[in-house]
């Protein structure tokens, strides 16, 4: 089946550290987003990458980095430097991006925990 | 830059009643309003989206109605059913998606 793919999906960091978080697409769609979830909020947007070896920050990139070297992948790493990191982060695509009216698709989520 | 306000954030309704779900925008250029539904430990899904030459779009039991004027949209749903128990969000794009803070339904039978 065509879909959105993030794993995994419960991951726990240390302080100090470094963690990955995957988004696979296999819907052959240009863009693709990385999203925070905090209770009670809306979806708030990190990264979002409209074509192979692009991207862009959203309105809370600092913290997190991303890489776009393949069209159907869209890794997020939270890094050290991101202080309050617990959250449920989702990713989606998108045929297109930009001003574009197509709608985004979203995977099922990672839950990330500080131990 | 763009500001989506959501009201109510908790709506209980009886199984068979309706739901009606606003949301308000800032910018006039937002020119695409999805709304999306998300189950307990699942990412959002799409139920229905309107585009600003529209002002209603219906879907089964799901309508959605788009006012530009007062910068304002909202969802219905008829004839609830426990299965539509879910967090609610709205959304508005110009250049990006922002997303409102969402709305609890619970359906009681």
């Amino acid at each position: 089946d065509g879909g959105i793919t993030q794993s995994p999906k419960y991951l726990f960091r240390k302080e100090g550290q470094n963690v990955t978080l995957s988004c696979e697409q296999n819907l052959n769609h240009d863009a693709m987003y990385w999203y925070r979830q905090d209770p009670g909020q809306g979806l708030r947007l990190i990264y979002y990458s409209q074509i192979v070896n692009d991207f862009q920050k959203g309105d809370i990139a600092e913290g997190y980095s991303v890489s776009r070297e393949k069209k159907e992948s869209f890794p997020l790493t939270v890094t050290s430097a991101q202080k309050n990191p617990t959250a449920f982060y989702l990713c989606a695509s998108s045929i297109s991006g930009g001003r574009g009216n197509q709608p985004q698709h979203f995977g099922d989520g990672t839950r990330l925990s500080i131990l | 830059g763009e500001n989506v306000e959501q009201h109510p954030s908790t709506l209980s309704v009886q199984e068979g009643d309706s739901a009606v779900i606003k949301c308000t925008y800032s910018d006039s250029a937002s020119n695409y309003f999805p709304w999306y539904k998300q189950e307990l430990g699942k990412g959002p899904q799409l139920i229905i989206d309107i585009r600003s030459n529209v002002g209603e779009k219906k879907d089964q039991r799901i309508a959605v109605t788009l006012n530009k004027t007062a910068k304002h949209f909202s969802l219905h749903i008829t004839e609830t059913q426990p299965e539509d128990s879910a967090v609610y969000f709205c959304a508005a794009r110009t250049d990006k998606l922002i997303f409102g803070t969402g709305t609890r339904l619970q359906v009681f039978p």
